[in-house]
């Protein structure tokens, strides 16, 4: 069975402090993915990456980075966290393909 | 760029009734299109796909949507509602780049009794 899993489901962090989060698949994926979900904005893409090493600003980059040094993991970093990046956060991977399978989230309240 | 539109953030049917959530998209290419459903405090679940095959697709927990080129649309239904249908619907469409997907803004569907 697929299996996508994101380090924390609840996170509450300062304003400014440096945030990890992790995901990791367990299904050899090559392709890797950060959203963030807000009320009333669905799914905005914020980094993917395509293989180890390799990744690709999506549509929200800003504020964010990533690094994917293994197959199987891909982290999100908030580099100094602020108020307006409090939100849901979810990873997905896909296999050379389009369908995508997501972790279940974690939830970011940055104060 | 390819993006879809989901027509009507809430959607309240009865029990038993007919569920219609509604899909647009906007293509430059023929594109590949999905409905994810997400349940309170979850992560988001492929309930079907279209990917050039058959028109009509058939996902789990009896949905099916029909891709319909002369319209754009890719309309989501369900014969007869359940109370465990109510959940966060998300109609998405394949990106420019790598293996993306755009998603629309969702529709919440509650279920009456």
């Amino acid at each position: 069975d697929v299996k996508v899993t994101q380090s924390s489901r609840y996170l509450v962090k300062r304003t400014g402090e440096k945030v990890f989060l992790e995901c990791v698949q367990d299904m050899d994926h090559e392709n890797m993915f950060w959203y963030r979900q807000d009320p009333g904005l669905g799914l905005r893409l914020i980094y993917f990456s395509y293989d180890v090493k390799m990744k690709e600003k999506g549509d929200i980059p800003e504020g964010y980075s990533v690094s994917r040094e293994k197959k199987e993991r891909f982290s999100l970093i908030l580099e100094s966290a602020s108020t307006n990046q409090t939100s849901m956060y979810l990873c997905a991977s896909s296999p050379t393909a389009y369908e995508q399978y997501f972790g279940p989230g974690t939830r970011l309240t940055v104060t | 760029a390819q993006s879809v539109t989901q027509l009507g953030s809430h959607v309240s049917v009865s029990e038993g009734a007919l569920v219609l959530l509604r899909c647009n998209y906007s293509s430059s290419v023929p594109p590949y299109l999905f409905w994810y459903v997400q349940y309170p405090n979850q992560g988001l679940q492929l309930l079907l796909k279209y990917t050039s095959a058959a028109t009509l697709v058939k996902g789990i927990n009896g949905f099916e949507a029909e891709f319909k080129k002369s319209e754009t649309s890719f309309h989501l239904t369900k014969p007869s509602a359940h109370m465990s249908d109510a959940a966060e619907y998300f109609c998405a469409v394949s990106a420019d780049s790598g293996y993306a997907l755009n998603f629309g803004k969702g529709t919440s569907l509650l279920v009456t009794p």
